[in-house]
């Protein structure tokens, strides 16, 4: 799998977009790019994936360099809701060539008010 | 049911008994996972079932702790002899064939072994 980098934390100002940065500089062609969140006393929540073009859900937006080798969810207005650890993992969808779904350190992101 | 499910939600046991953690995926999910995380820690992997291939169980870690899947229905995660270091919340996730990587997880299951 490639490996992924995220900063271990990040502040946030409430209602101002949250832009969290992941690298994956070894992703290969096959491999697509996840974002889970973790809520405090909560299990992960996927948020969004994609493999090269730009994606938008109601959650956030998903940004996704030319060369693939970086990455940054974009959370559009945050709220104090939003206080959680996101993790990017970088996974080939197909079957057999999945495997199991490994989740790293992420990054702790704090919205105050 | 519309989410996954797990059971018990809370168990607290004494040091040495055996415990068995119960998990309902969502209905057509063929990938099953099983998550375990300590107070304060990340999440640790410990086995991926995916429809009727063989389970990876590379995260167990002891021979006494064992998961077992018949078909795509539902998982008991047990854990035999429990210790002290086995408390923590035990997380099962399921996801759809064709989309192995998009995960529902459940509420987990915290075990507390005194």
């Amino acid at each position: 799998d490639a490996k992924t980098t995220q900063p271990p934390s990040m502040d946030c100002a409430e209602g101002r977009a949250a832009n969290l940065p992941c690298n994956h500089s070894t992703i290969s062609g096959n491999e697509y790019v996840y974002w889970y969140r973790q809520i405090h006393s909560q299990g992960p929540q996927y948020i969004i994936h994609g493999l090269k073009n730009n994606e938008t859900n109601e959650m956030a937006s998903l940004i996704i360099t030319e060369d693939r080798k970086s990455s940054t969810l974009i959370l559009p207005h945050a709220t104090l809701r939003d206080t959680a650890v996101y993790y990017c993992i970088v996974r080939d969808p197909t079957y057999n060539q999945g495997g199991k779904l490994i989740f790293g350190q992420g990054t702790e992101l704090s919205v105050k008010p | 049911g519309a989410g996954v499910s797990q059971s018990p939600s809370n168990k607290v046991t004494e040091k040495g008994k055996d415990v068995e953690l119960r998990c309902d995926p969502i209905s057509g999910h063929t990938a099953l996972y099983w998550y375990r995380q300590r107070l304060g820690q990340g999440l640790e992997f410990l086995i991926y079932f995916q429809g009727n291939s063989a389970p990876d169980k590379s995260g167990l870690p002891s021979d006494r702790f064992s998961a077992e899947r018949t078909g795509e229905s539902v998982s008991t995660l047990t854990i035999q002899r429990t210790q002290q270091e086995d408390s923590a919340v035990y997380l099962c996730a399921s996801g759809p064939f064709s989309g192995a990587n998009v995960l529902t997880f459940g509420a987990g299951s915290r075990l507390t072994v005194l």
